[in-house]
Order: structure tokens, then sequence, then C-alpha cells
């Protein structure tokens, strides 16, 4: 199972904060990515990015200068960053197991607004 | 990036109907990177093919992928009534992306 935890409301030019939680499985499992989905109110799927243990980022090229994930193995957890927000990023945040994901948070809605 | 379209935007059918929701690559995408997703509102997508044509565990028989290249589809052979959703597909072959999504919905 994952779940993400963090701020529901966020200032625009602030960082975007959030971090997934793991249980039944671990990060540090190498046959995995570990990654983030987001999806605007009433809009679709956007990718953000993903990590794998074995080493190596993978970013949506569109959000890649303002987005940072990280693995954190003793807490089993994994997290992500999203600088610079602006209303745009206004969305539900998911956490999810694989590129393809087979297991997903049950998401996070984050809102910019001032 | 990939492009993904998918057609029809909506589409409405009756229970016990069948369905064939079509999903376009702006370049060719190999079949063993192509999934479907099934999302309801207020849910997370749910996993339905991985592989074009490959069920996730628990997905009905009713739910078959197909294609190859550039066409892709989902076909649901009776449409039950848990099955009015929106359906994603998306490719992992290169930096992942997602369709925009197909409603279907009760006639």
């Amino acid at each position: 199972q994952l779940r993400e935890s963090g701020p529901g409301l966020v200032k625009p030019s602030d960082t975007l904060s959030l971090t997934c939680t793991v249980s039944g499985g671990s990060v540090s499992d190498t046959s995995f990515y570990w990654g983030w989905v987001r999806q605007p109110p009433g809009k679709g799927l956007e990718w953000i990015g993903s990590i794998y243990s074995g080493g190596g980022t993978y970013y949506n090229p569109s959000l890649k200068s303002r987005v940072t994930i990280s693995l954190d193995t003793s807490n089993n957890q994994f997290s992500l960053e999203l600088r610079s927000v602006t209303a745009a990023d206004t969305a539900v945040y998911y956490c999810a197991r694989r590129l393809n994901p087979d297991h997903w948070g049950q998401g996070t809605l984050v809102t910019v607004s001032s | 990036e990939i492009v993904l379209t998918q057609s029809p935007g909506t589409l409405s059918s009756s229970p016990g109907e069948r369905a064939t929701l079509s999903c376009r690559a702006s370049q060719s995408v190999s079949s063993n990177y192509l999934a479907w997703y099934q999302q309801k509102p207020g849910q997370a997508p749910r996993l339905l093919m991985s592989g074009a044509s490959s069920r996730a565990t628990g997905i009905p028989d009713r739910f078959s992928g197909s294609g190859s290249g550039t066409d892709f589809s989902l076909t649901i052979s009776r449409l039950e009534p848990e099955d009015f959703a929106v359906y994603y597909c998306q490719q992992f072959s290169s930096s992942p992306t997602f369709g925009q999504g197909t409603k279907v919905e009760i006639k």
C-alpha cells in the first residue's frame, strides 16, 4: 500500500513537498520504480517523475527544472519536491509503484493559493 | 514526447453493449509498453492492461486489449454497470505520457 502525506495548501512561488509511505513492500526493491502522477481538477493524468532504487531518477521534461524525487530507505518512503509553484500546479497528487502503476496511493489534493 | 490521442472523447452506451476505445500514438510504441487504466470519480486509477493485451491481476475477461505500432484499442465485450468510468491509455516506452481519456457513460 502507498499513502501520500503533506500540506494541502501551498502559496504561489513556494515549494510543494509530499511524502509517500510504502507498506507491504520496500522502496529498496530494485524491481520497481516509485513515482508521482498528478491530476488537475476535472482533467487528465500527468506523469511527474520516478525514481529507481538501483539508481536514477526520471522526470517529465516539462517539469524537470522544478522537480526532485528522492528515496528515504530508512523510513520506507519516497518524496516529491516541486519548486516555484503556481495555480497551474493545483492537482490531486498520486504516488505510485512502477512506470505503469499497478499500485497507487489514494491521492492528495494540493491547492496553490495565497 | 509521444502524444497519445484517445477517441471518442465520450462514449454513450447501454449495459450489455460492446464498447471499443481507441488510442493513437504520435510515434510507434512497443505493445509491451502500452497500458490502460480505469478511473472512477474520487478514486485513483486502476491498471487494467499491462502490455497492450495482458490483463492485470483481477481484471475480468470482458476487458481485452489489442494493437501495435501507433494504433491500440481497449474493448469491453459486455458493459457492466461498474464499467461506466473514464479510461486512459499510457505509454511508458519513453518518458511516460497519458492519453486525455475516454468517458464511458450510460446512454
